[in-house]
């Protein structure tokens, strides 16, 4: 298994492009998530979805949008970025059962200018 | 909302030296996990915490989960450099749909 994919690995964007950020996993996994991680700070989920389909809010929503059309993907788009959007990005994954853990891939690394 | 504090913020120790770092809830948590981040990377699962007073030990790494259920400890025993990075701590409710993290620790070795 190749777990949980994530591209591109860096990106630089101007202020009001757009862009999608990709995750893949190939565990099967129910639930994924979406989190960024601010310079020297922890982690905030942004959305997160429990099923094909199914998608909710975390902490920090504003400006993303996710969609959850298959297993396997969760991508988080970016309509119109702003320098506060400046970031890295995680996904994770993990099966429904409550013991189960989330699994993190590589992250993305965002920069808007 | 649910918090974690997570201390300290920041350890610096010699090569050799053993590591203590802990997490405390205002809220009871069914689950608790310790994750380290190297630079650059996402994080990755150390240990894994399922019962109060659970006391569960990966190498080195020794993790308790508190008889409160509020709290719990990581503890790394004779700290080598391949031991620095960003540990977090975080906690699930039962039958949550997500994870809440502690701010996490960033530990720095001297050799």
């Amino acid at each position: 298994n190749a777990g949980v994919t994530q591209t591109p690995k860096f990106r630089i964007l101007k202020i009001g492009q757009s862009m999608t950020l990709q995750c893949t996993q190939d565990m099967n996994h129910n639930y994924m998530y979406w989190y960024r991680q601010d310079p020297g700070m922890g982690l905030k989920l942004i959305y997160y979805s429990v099923g094909a389909g199914i998608t909710d809010k975390g902490e920090v929503p504003n400006g993303y949008n996710v969609s959850r059309s298959t297993t396997e993907d969760f991508p988080l788009r970016l309509e119109l970025a702003a320098p506060s959007q400046t970031s890295v990005y995680f996904c994770a994954s993990r099966e429904a059962g409550t013991t189960d853990t989330q699994y993190f891939g590589p992250g993305t690394r965002l920069t808007v200018l | 909302g649910q918090q974690l504090n997570q201390s300290p913020q920041s350890m610096f120790i010699q090569e050799g030296e053993d590591v203590s770092m802990n997490c405390t809830s205002s809220s009871i948590f069914n689950t608790w996990l310790w994750y380290k981040q190297d630079p650059g990377e996402g994080p990755v699962l150390l240990i894994a915490l399922y019962k109060a007073g659970e006391l569960t030990s990966n190498g080195r790494l020794t993790a308790q989960f508190g008889i409160t259920r509020k709290d719990s400890f990581l503890n790394i025993s004779a700290s080598i450099p391949s031991d620095v990075g960003i540990y977090f701590c975080a906690g699930q409710t039962q039958g949550a749909q997500k994870l809440v993290f502690g701010q996490g620790t960033r530990l720095t070795i001297n050799p």
